[in-house]
């Protein structure tokens, strides 16, 4: 199976802040590799998929990039409604099971 | 609009069996699979595998091999999730998501919590 890591496990940042979130594959994904936002008590949300293409109505200051194995999520400028867990997936064709990374808390400084 | 809802939330014993369902609707069900994800009280997200809505094809996570059965019925555009053998560390609430590129619609949630 595929281990996906993400760091940090927390971060603590204020609105307008520039936020990076790490995940790295135990062996290359190439880009199939998925970022969500999970608030408490709700289903995941899907942000961006296929590394870097944003889901439909999700605010262009999401980003995403990479490749093979180390992947970011950028948030340009934190807003109060991004804070948030964050959770990578990569979703390899052939190469189930889809894992999860451990998951990213970002919370108010 | 693409919906998945599923069924309520379950209190079983120990040793015993749930079974989830997903109705999906606002798209052509046998075009896409429907995932499996669960989540443990304050814990991360967990992938339990995988269903083709178009020919039943599984795969199951390793962890759950010999105790989960994915299925669907087409007719009546929902999958379900059928999981044996409970035990106090498989309370979670159990998502299902339409497989797309990545997951990119999920159901509401469903708690089921197993007690002893």
């Amino acid at each position: 199976d595929i281990q996906m890591t993400q760091s940090p496990s927390t971060l603590s940042a204020s609105v307008g802040d520039r936020v990076t979130i790490t995940c790295r594959a135990s062996q290359s994904v190439t880009r199939w590799l998925a970022w969500y936002q999970q608030k408490p008590g709700r289903a995941p949300k899907l942000l961006i998929y296929k590394t870097s293409t944003l889901e439909s109505g999700v605010p262009s200051r999401f980003s995403g990039s990479g490749s093979g194995t180390e992947f970011t999520l950028t948030i340009s400028r934190l807003q109060p409604d991004d804070f948030a867990t964050y959770y990578c997936q990569q979703y390899k064709s052939h190469s189930m099971p889809w894992t999860f990374g451990q998951g990213t808390k970002v919370e108010i400084k | 609009q693409v919906q998945l809802v599923q069924s309520g939330a379950e209190v079983k014993k120990s040793g015993a069996s749930v079974k989830v369902s997903c109705k999906a609707s606002g798209y052509t069900f046998t075009s896409y699979g429907i995932s499996w994800v669960r989540q443990a009280p304050g814990q991360g997200l967990e992938w339990m595998g995988w269903i083709s809505a178009n020919n039943g094809n599984t795969f199951y996570g390793q962890k759950f091999q010999g105790r989960v059965t994915m299925t669907t019925d087409t007719f009546r555009s929902t999958a379900y999730l059928e999981l044996r053998s409970l035990r106090s560390d498989d309370t979670a609430v159990y998502y299902c998501a339409r497989s797309a590129m990545a997951d990119d619609y999920w159901g509401q949630g469903t708690l089921v919590t197993v007690s002893s």
